[in-house]
């Protein structure tokens, strides 16, 4: 199985500050990544696929980066309602697998 | 819009066997480009995929829980069924059904969702 790494865990971050989360895979998966986006007590959402397309109705705050091993999920401006919980998932190989998630909280 | 819903016993004893099904609304089951997908979340494992059928019945599962999953569709009622056997507390989690769509060069991903079901393991 791929293993999917995510850094930080968790993080604390105001309005309007951009923030950055890493996915590490444990080999090479070209751009077969995807982010997720899930708020508490409601399913996870997809914000961009094959690493770097928004997909349509996220807003444009949301990018993606990254290929090969190394992945970048970016929100240039925090909105109230981006706290939640992020998850990168690679569609490289069955099974699918997800990282462990990083929690975005208010400071 | 495509809806997914899903609906099962939120209870199951250990050892016995749990039973879901995923009801579409808002678009077919038979839909060439799309897999159809259970997937699980405990906060021990985090997000787990446990498999996808196709409407023709094809199914792929994960390798940790072959042994003890079977996948079904039901083309005429536009839904899909999930059975996991011989449960213990560690199946214990929220289980979604979702939709994987596919997209330029192969890259896949979940795109709609149901709102997800707790199933809880105990006597």
């Amino acid at each position: 199985d791929i293993q999917m790494t995510q850094s930080p865990s968790s993080l604390s971050a105001s309005v309007g500050d951009r923030v950055s989360i890493t996915c590490r895979a444990s080999q090479n998966i070209m751009t077969y990544l995807n982010w997720y986006q899930q708020r508490p007590g409601e399913a996870p959402k997809v914000l961009i696929y094959a690493a770097t397309r928004l997909q349509s109705g996220v807003p444009s705050r949301f990018g993606g980066s990254g290929s090969g091993a190394e992945f970048t999920l970016t929100i240039s401006s925090l909105q109230p309602e981006d706290f939640a919980t992020y998850y990168c998932q690679q569609s490289f190989s069955v099974p699918r697998t997800f990282g462990q998630g990083t929690k975005v909280e208010i400071k | 819009q495509l809806q997914l819903q899903e609906s099962g016993p939120g209870l199951v004893k250990p050892s016995e066997t749990l039973s879901l099904t995923c009801s579409l609304s808002g678009g077919s089951i038979k839909s060439n480009s799309d897999f159809w997908v259970w997937i699980r979340q405990s906060p021990g494992k985090g997000l787990e995929w446990i498999g996808n059928i196709y409407f023709s019945g094809d199914t792929s599962y994960n390798p940790s829980l072959k042994s003890r999953v079977t996948m079904s569709v039901d083309t005429s009622r536009n839904l899909f069924s999930l059975r996991l056997s011989s449960v213990t507390a560690a199946d214990t989690a929220v289980y979604y059904c979702a939709r994987q769509t596919v997209v330029i060069s192969s890259h896949y991903y979940f795109d709609s969702w149901g709102q997800g079901t707790l199933v809880t393991v105990s006597s």
